[in-house]
C-alpha cells in the first residue's frame, strides 16, 4: 500500500533548464510534505518542506507546490545545475500514525543533470 | 564533524549470525530512528526513540531490537540473520517534527 507514490524513476533534463519532480499521495491525513535529496552512498538530505495549509514554498532555485485537491506536489528546480543529479524522494507525514514524527516516503526519482 | 554517524558502512555476515549497527549524533537531538531500505528502494521506518523511550515500533520482526543506552546513541541488533534481512539500513534524527537528518547508511549484506 503505498501511499507515496513517485511514478517516474528518472528523469533527465539539461543543465539550465527546469527540473519538475513530481509525487502523488492517497492519505487525506497527511499534513507536511518534505522532499530529500540523496547521493550514492550517502544518506537522504533535507532539501525543502511544506505545510498542508499553503501551496507553495519557495528556497533559492527549489519550489514545491502542493495541490491539496489533486494530493499532488511537485518539487521545481531553476536553473537544473549537474550538481542536482541524485536521487530525490519524496515524503509526508501526518497524525494518521500517531506520530508527527512518522514520515512516509516515495521510491524516489533519479534526477540526472547533462552539461 | 559527521553530524549523524553509522558504523559499520558495510556489513556482510552469514545467515544464522547476530549483528549489530551502531549509530550516534551529535546534534543533541532528541529523536533518533532506524529506516530500512530495501531492494525495491523504499525507504521504510522500522524504529523511533525519543529521549530513549521507544515510540514507534512499525512490523518489524522481533529479531531486530533497538537500544537506546543514552538520546545520542540508537543500536541496532539483529539476531538470526536471514537473506532478506540484505538492505541498507539508516540512522536518523530529529530536532522538530518532520525534519531528518540521516547518516550514510550501513550496508548489510546477508550470504
Amino acid at each position: 500500500d503505498q501511499q507515496v507514490k513517485q511514478n517516474s524513476p528518472s528523469l533527465s533534463v539539461q543543465e539550465g533548464r527546469i527540473s519538475i519532480l513530481n509525487c502523488d499521495y492517497t492519505n487525506s491525513m497527511f499534513d507536511y510534505f518534505l522532499w530529500y535529496k540523496k547521493y550514492p552512498a550517502e544518506g537522504p538530505t533535507f532539501l525543502i518542506s511544506i505545510s498542508s495549509i499553503k501551496d507553495k514554498n519557495e528556497d533559492g532555485r527549489f519550489t514545491v507546490f502542493l495541490n491539496k485537491s489533486a494530493k499532488h506536489l511537485s518539487l521545481h528546480i531553476v536553473p537544473s545545475q549537474p550538481g542536482d543529479s541524485a536521487v530525490y524522494f519524496c515524503a509526508a507525514s501526518g497524525r494518521s500514525g500517531g506520530s508527527n514524527y512518522k514520515l512516509t516516503f516515495g521510491k524516489g526519482t533519479l534526477l540526472t543533470v547533462n552539461p | 564533524d559527521t553530524a549523524v554517524s553509522q558504523t559499520p558502512k558495510y556489513l556482510v555476515t552469514q545467515m544464522g549470525n547476530d549483528k549489530s549497527i551502531k549509530c550516534e549524533q551529535n546534534l543533541g537531538h532528541d529523536t533518533m530512528y532506524w529506516y530500512k531500505q530495501d531492494s525495491k528502494k523504499f525507504l521504510k521506518i522500522m524504529f523511533s526513540y525519543n529521549n530513549k523511550e521507544l515510540i514507534i515500533n512499525e512490523t518489524v520482526p522481533n529479531r531486530f531490537s533497538p537500544k537506546s543506552p543514552d538520546k545520542a546513541h540508537l543500536n541496532l541488533h539483529i539476531n538470526s540473520l536471514e537473506l532478506g534481512d540484505s538492505a541498507v539500513y539508516f540512522c536518523a534524527s530529529s530536532p522538530r517534527p518532520y525534519e531528518q537528518y540521516f547518516g550514510p547508511g550501513t550496508r548489510l549484506t546477508v550470504t
